[in-house]
């Protein structure tokens, strides 16, 4: 399939340990926040959001902190697996002449045995 | 979630010629979206393409390049028109019932133009 991630950093880490992925967002009007995950040959899969009335919010394996004030949010994934790898984005909604979703540039998430 | 269904699936075309994309939503939803992802890269917004109103347009992205339809809030097609080989990339829609809620999305388009 096509290769996603080929020129995005890369993090790597060991599988079972937990993964770290930030992502700095542009538009400090932003109401709403969502993280995605891609894999090759594939659509982005909604994982996570977060509004920006809250600091963080925890899923499944995966959690959301948001920092407002220097514009940041952060991924942390638990006990991280072979089946995380992939590329992800985080993406904001806001509004100027409408409502767009924008999306930052993406960390590729590598997970050895 | 919404189920979303994007044609085709992959293309291969002639420099010159246009191509329609299809994008049809198993429910009703008020925001679509049009995407391009060049490989290795993060995704672009085209434009957003909200029932019974014009598509509003990114930066860079114009109408006669990028005709966008929004007949009904199931369904939205992006035509590629007079394709270069710099239009090669993968198309991809994407819904949201409501602003600032869940966006979901297709499996996108691969276009090769030759």
């Amino acid at each position: 399939g096509e290769s996603v991630g080929l020129h995005l950093p890369t993090l790597s880490v060991q599988e079972g340990d937990n993964s770290i992925i930030n992502c700095a967002y542009s538009n400090s009007a932003s109401d709403y926040f969502i993280w995605y995950k891609q894999e090759s040959g594939k659509g982005p899969q909604f994982i996570i959001d977060i509004r920006s009335n809250m600091d963080k919010r925890q899923g499944q394996r995966v959690t959301v902190l948001l920092n407002k004030t220097v514009k940041h949010l952060s991924l942390q994934i638990a006990a991280t697996q072979p089946g995380d790898s992939a590329v992800y984005f985080c993406a904001e909604f806001w509004m100027d002449s409408s409502y767009k979703l924008i999306f930052g540039s993406g960390t590729r998430l590598l997970v050895r045995p | 979630s919404a189920v979303i269904s994007q044609k085709p699936s992959r293309d291969i075309c002639q420099r010159g010629t246009s191509l329609t994309i299809q994008c049809q939503v198993d429910s009703q939803v008020t925001m679509m979206f049009w995407y391009r992802q060049q490989p290795g890269q993060s995704l672009t917004l085209i434009a957003t393409a909200n029932q019974g109103s014009e598509a509003t347009y990114e930066s860079g992205f114009v109408i006669d390049k990028f005709p966008i339809s929004r007949p009904n809030l199931t369904f939205s097609t992006l035509t590629v028109s007079n394709m270069s080989p710099e239009d090669s990339s993968i198309y991809l829609c994407s819904v949201s019932r409501q602003p600032n809620t869940e966006a979901f999305f297709g499996q996108g388009t691969r276009l090769t133009v030759v």
